[in-house]
């Protein structure tokens, strides 16, 4: 099993949609979750940390669900500049690194 | 914030030629930086972890003779790819945690990574 794992994708959606990725991690005693955003050809930055208590930032919100090892993220009302690929990211046990699943790829058209 | 510098951000090489990637990082101490690999639709891969005045901890499968790293500094971690190969054409990102504060996503800061290509 994939250290995280998510669906590659890719999400086309239209301008204004809302969209949900997921993301799974194997290890359960990793302690700090991200997501991050990458476009193409670029290096990644991030987007925000997740929280058990869930958190949102404007249009975008995390969830953590460590029971099931399952990490969320919602966009709403989904922009243009939106399109990029979603890592979902999971620092090791030592909290040393990051372990970085493959993304997400969105894509929002017009 | 914190501010890391990578370069070169491409380069091209022959192969069997050995190509010198550098990383630092601006505005703040490093002792820790983490060497990443990413292929094509792949995921970033994590290489090496370089400490600062001490050897690198390579990742299974890494060859650490291949891939000559060096942290001299708080500032400053150099990843060497030696005797290089079609292969080793990847995008190289270097990531620096601030020395200070808890190992949270803002601690982690990225360079603007490195295309390289062997021909």
């Amino acid at each position: 099993r994939k250290e995280v794992e998510q669906d590659p994708g890719p999400f086309n959606v239209p301008e204004g949609a809302t969209v949900a990725f997921n993301c799974t991690y194997s290890n359960s005693a990793s302690q700090s979750f991200f997501w991050y955003r990458q476009d193409c050809r670029k290096e990644p930055k991030l987007l925000m940390s997740v929280y058990s208590s869930g958190n949102e930032d404007g249009r975008f919100t995390a969830q953590l669900n460590r029971a099931s090892q399952y990490i969320s993220l919602l966009i709403r009302d989904s922009k243009l500049s939106d399109s990029a690929t979603y890592l979902c990211v999971v620092a090791n046990q030592a909290g040393t690194a990051l372990i970085f699943g493959k993304g997400t790829t969105l894509s929002v058209s017009s | 914030g914190a501010v890391v510098s990578q370069h070169p951000s491409r380069v091209i090489c022959k192969s069997g030629t050995s190509v010198k990637i550098e990383c630092r990082s601006l505005d703040f101490q490093a002792t820790t930086m983490f060497w990443y690999r990413q292929f094509p639709k792949q995921s970033l891969m994590l290489m090496a972890t370089s400490n600062e005045g001490s050897k690198a901890t390579y990742e299974q499968g890494v060859e650490k003779d291949k891939f000559l790293i060096n942290h001299a500094s708080l500032t400053l971690s150099t990843l060497t790819v030696t005797s290089a190969h079609p292969e080793d054409s990847s995008f190289y990102i270097c990531s620096a945690r601030a020395q200070t504060g808890p190992s949270t996503g803002y601690g982690y800061t990225f360079g603007s990574g490195t295309r390289l290509t062997v021909v």
